[in-house]
């Protein structure tokens, strides 16, 4: 089935120490998106690939990047991690802007 | 600044009624509105779409309305059951511009 698929499910890392999510698609989208999920909170867009094309929202602090080096990959980098950091990162695709949006199911990262 | 509301945070019925969920916004023209059913540690699931110059859509037991006028929609689901409690999310859309989530509002249909 295509799918989007995120690694790792669950990852912490300590304080100050920089760490990597990855997303994958199977579905050949344009778009992949990463979006910042706390506790009962709706998800907080930081930032989206149309095709090569970076797009980062206004208030994404700088701590966070992005890669995107194929259709299929995306990264999330997070050079300093702060306590605040800490929550449920989800990457979504979609076929381009406008259309519904397909999440994976996450990666809850703790920070110590 | 934009904002979006939803109706409260959350809602309880009774199984088998009409639950009617409710995204308000301002300071925000949508293009599109869409609807999203997340359930706990997952990601959101997409639902319905409604573009700005329709009123109205449906897709089996779930209806969505979008009054550009009023800066509402929303979304209904009739004969609801159990399986149907989640949280439901609204999403702001302008053509790829500040794409948005509402706050949510957590459903629970009660047997």
């Amino acid at each position: 089935d295509a799918m989007v698929i995120q690694n790792p499910r669950y990852q912490v890392t300590q304080f100050g120490k920089p760490v990597t999510l990855s997303c994958s698609q199977t579905l050949n989208h344009n778009v992949m998106y990463w979006y910042q999920q706390k506790s009962s909170q709706a998800p907080k867009l930081l930032f989206h690939y149309y095709d090569k094309d970076f797009n980062n929202e206004a208030d994404t602090p700088d701590n966070f990047q992005s890669r995107r080096p194929n259709t299929s990959f995306c990264f999330l980098d997070i050079r300093s991690p702060g306590l605040g950091d800490a929550a449920m990162y989800l990457c979504a695709t979609g076929q381009g802007h406008s259309y519904e949006q397909y999440f994976g199911p996450g990666t809850r990262l703790t920070v110590t | 600044s934009q904002k979006i509301e939803q109706n409260s945070e959350a809602l309880n019925i009774q199984e088998g009624k009409t639950a009617t969920l409710t995204c308000n916004y301002t300071n925000y023209s949508p293009a599109y509105l869409q609807w999203y059913r997340q359930d706990p540690g997952r990601g959101p699931v997409f639902l319905l779409l409604i573009r700005e110059n329709e009123k109205e859509k449906r897709k089996e037991r779930l209806k969505v309305t979008f009054d550009t006028t009023l800066k509402q929609s929303l979304f209904h689901i009739t004969a609801s059951q159990p399986a149907d409690s989640a949280t439901y999310l609204c999403a702001l859309d302008n053509y790829g511009q500040n794409f948005v989530f509402g706050p949510g509002t957590r459903l629970s249909v009660l047997p």
